[in-house]
């Protein structure tokens, strides 16, 4: 079965510049998650979506940041325009909507921002 | 203030010797999880152990356990038998049921290294 997949794995791009994440979940997770971690900082939550329907975008710093999730089941992730203290490493994770109490989220490898 | 502190940056083991990873909380829901993350050098984030607030027993996934302080409010993880393979970055992370659903709140993590 495969794992979380997000792309690219890299990109570099300039202030003022827009970048587009892309996260393929798991099939059959509902559940859907965004996650950064900026200069060796703890990793933050931006966001979650149940199906398409976001559940809780809490975490999302500013309005520069748009995620979407049409369909229900890949997620993109939009930074317009991006400024540097952006830079870091976006996650992705997805998880069942199940009556597990563990109910484990499984995180892709992340996708590498860097703004200059 | 911090919810989940690793206070430990860096930690170094010889092989096949056990670790133990701090991990301490703060949280006044009465309905938690407890997860450890381990983050190798390629990126991915892979699931580790879980230890849920009503659990009577420390949770146990093979070489790693979990030693659960409820009232002291820790959560360390031990790695007995270290391998050179367990050599990553490692984060701890809380869910809290009742006051924010089911995303994780992260720790700074802990770099681990294994000396052959």
């Amino acid at each position: 079965e495969a794992g979380v997949t997000q792309f690219p794995s890299h990109s570099v791009i300039e202030k003022g510049q827009t970048v587009t994440l892309r996260c393929d979940p798991i099939s059959g997770h509902d559940n859907l998650y965004w996650y950064r971690r900026v200069m060796g900082k703890e990793i933050k939550f931006l966001l979650h979506f149940v199906k398409e329907s976001k559940q809780d975008e809490s975490g999302m710093p500013n309005n520069r940041f748009l995620a979407e999730r049409t369909g229900g089941t890949y997620s993109t992730l939009k930074v317009q325009p991006a400024e540097l203290e952006d830079s870091g490493v976006y996650f992705c994770a997805s998880s069942q909507v199940s009556g597990r109490i563990v109910n484990e989220q499984f995180f892709g490898p992340g996708t590498r921002l860097t703004v200059l | 203030a911090q919810k989940i502190t690793q206070t430990q940056p860096g930690m170094f083991v010889q092989e096949k010797e056990a670790v133990t990873l701090d991990c301490t909380y703060d949280t006044s829901d009465p309905s938690y999880g407890l997860f450890w993350y381990k983050q190798p050098s390629s990126g991915e984030m892979i699931f580790l152990i879980y230890q849920g607030s009503y659990d009577q027993q420390n949770a146990t996934e093979g070489r790693y356990s979990l030693n659960f302080q409820k009232a002291r409010k820790s959560a360390n993880l031990v790695i007995s038998a270290s391998q050179l393979g367990d050599s990553a970055m490692y984060f701890c992370a809380m869910r809290e049921e009742e006051t924010s659903g089911s995303r994780l709140t992260f720790g700074e993590g802990t770099q681990l290294t294994v000396n052959p």
